[in-house]
Formats: C-alpha cells, structure tokens, sequence
C-alpha cells in the first residue's frame, strides 16, 4: 500500500516567493495532519484536518501560513511570503482514529525547505 | 515549555546489548504515548505505543515500560542491532475524553540512538 506521499522533496527558494507544498494521505485515512521540525523546536503540529475540515491550527505560526483540503486525498500548506526562519522539514501524516484509544499516526518523508 | 523531555540526545550501545531510551512529561492529561523511528531524509515511523491503562507492551524487541505516578515512559530494545541505529522520538496524547484537541500528539526531542557492531 502507498504511504503519505509529500511533494516536493527539496525546496530552494528566495525570500518573499510563495511556497506550495503538498500531501497525499493514505488512502481511507479521515485524519491529516500538517508538522514542522526545526532543530530548536523539534516537531511542532501546525494544524489537522478532520474529513477535509480544519479542526485545530493554533500551531500555525503566522498569517502568512494556510493550509487546505480541497479532498480527502489532497493538502497543500502554502507560505506567502516566505522568509529565511521558514526553512525547515516540513511533514505530513495521516492517520485512521476510529476508537477511542488512538491510532498510530502515518508520516510521509518530509519536505526539505530552504528560503535563501 | 517543552511537555515531554528526551533528556538524552544521544545513545551508544554495542550490538547485541540492550538500549534504554528514556522519556518525561509534566501533562498529567497524557494518556496515550508513542514511539517513533527515524531515519535520516525519511518521515518518521510508527514503533510500539501504549496506553495509560498499562505500565507494560512488547512487541518483539521492543518493550515500553509506562511510570504513571513517575510520569516517565522507556523504550527497551533487546537485542540492539546496528539497523536500530536511528533518531527515537517519544511522543504523547491526551485522552480522548480530556476536552482537549486530542488528536494532538506533542513530540520530544528525539534520542540519537547508535548500535555498533
């Protein structure tokens, strides 16, 4: 079976431009979540989607953050503008919750930003 | 404030030995803990979780031992091989009927954890 699928890999690009990055969930997973890992922070949650609908971004750290789910197999988080304290590994997981006692979250590789 | 503490950041053990890896949390709400792999320009992969309700899992190699009045959770690894050489994070949930959001995982530092052959 695929896993979380994140594209792109690497991106490198200049201050000010807008960044795109996308998700594929697993498939018949109802949970998506947006994360971030800096070498100070660690892994922070940004937001989670819950059938397509946003349901906690209070880790999104700025307007200039967003994040959608047009469908249940497609999320993008997009920086405008971006800036140099962006740069980042930015992950996607999804996950399965249908109890009460949590499933296992599923996380894709990650996507490697760098705002030069 | 970080919730939940990984106050090692790196670990070497010789193949063959057992690894301990430790974890704290001050959230007296979490009730549902993880542990994740991983492996340099990868995600990171679900390992093993376990459940306030316990104070021990085993799934072959790896045992977590939960601590609830210390709030304190390890992850053993026995016997360490040089494929578990990887970044380990501890990761932790409220419970379901907290009121919180909680399908929120807050994660730890990670543990580098190195098996030499």
């Amino acid at each position: 079976d695929a896993g979380v699928i994140q594209s792109p890999r690497h991106e490198v690009t200049e201050m000010g431009q807008e960044v795109t990055l996308r998700c594929k969930p697993i498939s018949g997973h109802d949970y998506l979540f947006w994360y971030r890992q800096t070498m100070m922070r660690g892994l922070e949650l940004l937001i989670y989607f819950n059938n397509n609908v946003p349901i906690d971004d209070s880790g999104m750290p700025e307007d200039r953050f967003s994040a959608k789910m047009p469908n249940a197999s497609f999320s993008t988080l997009k920086i405008q503008p971006s800036e140099p304290r962006d740069s980042a590994v930015y992950f996607c997981a999804s996950s399965l919750w249908g109890r009460a006692v949590g499933q296992p979250q599923h996380f894709g590789d990650g996507t490697r930003l760098s705002i030069l | 404030d970080q919730q939940v503490k990984q106050n090692s950041p790196s670990l070497s053990v010789q193949e063959g030995r057992i690894s301990i890896l430790n974890c704290d949390y001050t959230n007296s709400m979490f009730d549902y803990f993880l542990w994740y792999k991983k492996y340099p320009a990868e995600g990171p992969t679900f390992l093993i979780s376990i459940s306030s309700i316990k104070d021990k899992n085993e799934d072959g190699r790896f045992t977590v031992f939960l601590n609830k009045s210390a709030k304190h959770l390890s992850l053993h690894i026995v016997p360490s091989q040089p494929g578990d050489s990887a970044v380990y994070f501890c990761a932790a949930s409220p419970s379901y009927n907290s009121g919180g959001s909680n399908y929120k995982l807050t994660f730890g530092k990670g543990t580098l954890l190195t098996v030499n052959p």
